[in-house]
């Protein structure tokens, strides 16, 4: 089965603070792919990054940072100096390559999400 | 710069109507998907298509069909809306190869439409 947990439902922090979001996840793949995006009040989802299974590298994209550890199974998300921008559900995501059901391999798993609340 | 077009951003109807909800994308992708977001419960996923016709049942395909008759366009349809089909739905595609020369992309996302069924 695979599953992802994002366990802090709602986040608030005053702006600079930093904060980080946690995303653990479930699979029995040796190939997938680890996604965050980000949801502002306007709706649309926001690709934010994507990372293979066999990249276990950090990344960081300015504020934004990425913690992934498969011994642990988390891809955390961490916002540096946050800011009333950074306000928006954040969501967690993996998809799978399963070569015997090529099914699988196109849908992503979701997290329900971290509603994060920057306050001036 | 316009990837994925869903036909509308609100839409009001009433229950027992069929609503069409289309979804358009200019990306040549072979997936697409429809959601369904609602508080506390995340993305859910109705329908998918990973080809022109085909269709797989989501989680929650209960009261819902779909329809690909064109690569770039996949339309959800409620048979019959009701009042618990009021939610936000989500339009995505996205591709991913398996087999040699995989390739992969992120899923893009339509702007969403709010639908209320009254």
């Amino acid at each position: 089965a695979q599953k992802v947990t994002q366990a802090q439902t709602e986040i608030s922090v005053v702006e600079k603070e930093d904060v980080t979001l946690d995303c653990v996840y479930e699979t029995r793949d040796t190939t997938y792919y680890l996604f965050w995006y980000k949801q502002p009040p306007s709706g649309e989802l926001v690709f934010l990054i994507r990372r293979n299974s066999f990249d276990e590298q950090n990344e960081i994209s300015g504020r934004y940072s990425w913690n992934f550890q498969k011994s642990t199974s988390s891809f955390n998300f961490t916002i540096t100096a946050s800011q009333v921008v950074d306000s928006a559900v954040y969501f967690c995501a993996l998809s799978g390559l399963d070569r015997l059901n090529a099914g699988n391999n196109r849908k992503l798993i979701w997290g329900l999400g971290t509603s994060l609340a920057v306050n001036p | 710069d316009v990837k994925v077009t869903q036909s509308s951003r609100y839409l009001v109807k009433r229950t027992g109507e069929k609503v069409f909800l289309e979804c358009v994308q200019d990306m040549d992708h072979e997936n697409m998907f429809w959601y369904r977001q609602d508080p506390g419960l995340g993305l859910r996923l109705i329908y998918f298509s990973y080809d022109v016709k085909m269709k797989e049942k989501g989680d929650i395909p209960e009261g819902y069909s779909v329809s690909r008759e064109k690569k770039e366009r996949f339309s959800l349809i409620l048979e019959s809306a009701s009042t618990n089909q009021t939610s936000m739905y989500l339009c995505a595609s996205w591709t991913l190869y398996t087999g040699q020369g995989a390739i992969d992309t992120e899923a893009f996302f339509g702007q969403g439409t709010r639908l209320t069924v009254v």
